[in-house]
């Protein structure tokens, strides 16, 4: 079945060391979604592309983070330089219509 | 920007018990709040969806109240099973779909005790 995936599923990085975290969408979705979550819970909006086109970011990530789109088969998220606050779950969405999820990129940030 | 909140944090029932799952947002422009459940270890999944323009919907065991002028939903689950237990999220959007983001609430941990 098509599903959205993501790699690395776990990723331990230093503080102050560069992260990237990749997300495969499902097929024909236009639509592609990241989140953070915290603890389980706490699930927020980071950046959003159409058509691989940045619509949305929020201000955190234009000043921290990276996130290209780089094909429609394929989308990357990255932190410049990790900080202990960015240990989360980072999960991807990709939509049609509904929003579908990948299963998440655990980073630990050491 | 919008806020959702979502009440209670945790609830723990008996099997065949039923709950109720509030949540509240505060931006007039959202029209569409799709709901999601997230069991441990597992991905986020949808579970039903409302938008602005309904009042209800249902699906088997799920029903979903919406409040357009209070800017209320209510999430109803009847005779829950242990396999209920999972996270439950309520989210909003200002898109009429999927296709813009989502605003989540904190979410509701439910535990169904056999």
């Amino acid at each position: 079945d098509a599903a959205v995936t993501q790699k690395p599923r776990y990723l331990i990085k230093m503080k102050g060391q560069e992260a990237e975290m990749k997300c495969i969408p499902e097929k024909g979705h236009t639509a592609v979604f990241w989140y953070q979550q915290k603890q389980s819970k706490e699930l927020k909006f980071l950046i959003y592309f159409q058509n691989q086109q940045p619509l949305d970011q929020i201000d955190m990530v234009k000043e921290r983070f990276s996130a290209v789109c780089p094909s429609s088969s394929l989308c990357s998220l990255g932190i410049r330089t990790c900080e202990a606050e960015d240990s989360a779950l980072y999960l991807c969405s990709s939509s049609l219509g509904e929003q579908y999820f990948g299963p998440g990129t655990r980073l630990t940030v050491l | 920007g919008e806020q959702v909140e979502q009440l209670p944090s945790s609830l723990i029932v008996q099997e065949g018990a039923s709950v109720l799952i509030n949540c509240s947002y505060t931006d007039s422009a959202s029209v569409y709040f799709p709901w999601y459940k997230q069991e441990p270890g597992k991905r986020l999944q949808f579970i039903i969806d409302i938008r602005s323009n309904m009042e209800r919907k249902q699906t088997q065991r799920l029903t979903l109240l919406f409040d357009k002028k209070t800017k209320h939903l209510s999430l109803h689950i009847t005779a829950t099973q242990p396999g209920d237990s999972a996270i439950y999220f309520c989210s909003a959007s200002r898109g009429s779909s999927g296709s813009w983001q989502l605003i989540f609430g904190s979410g509701t941990q439910l535990t169904v005790m056999p």
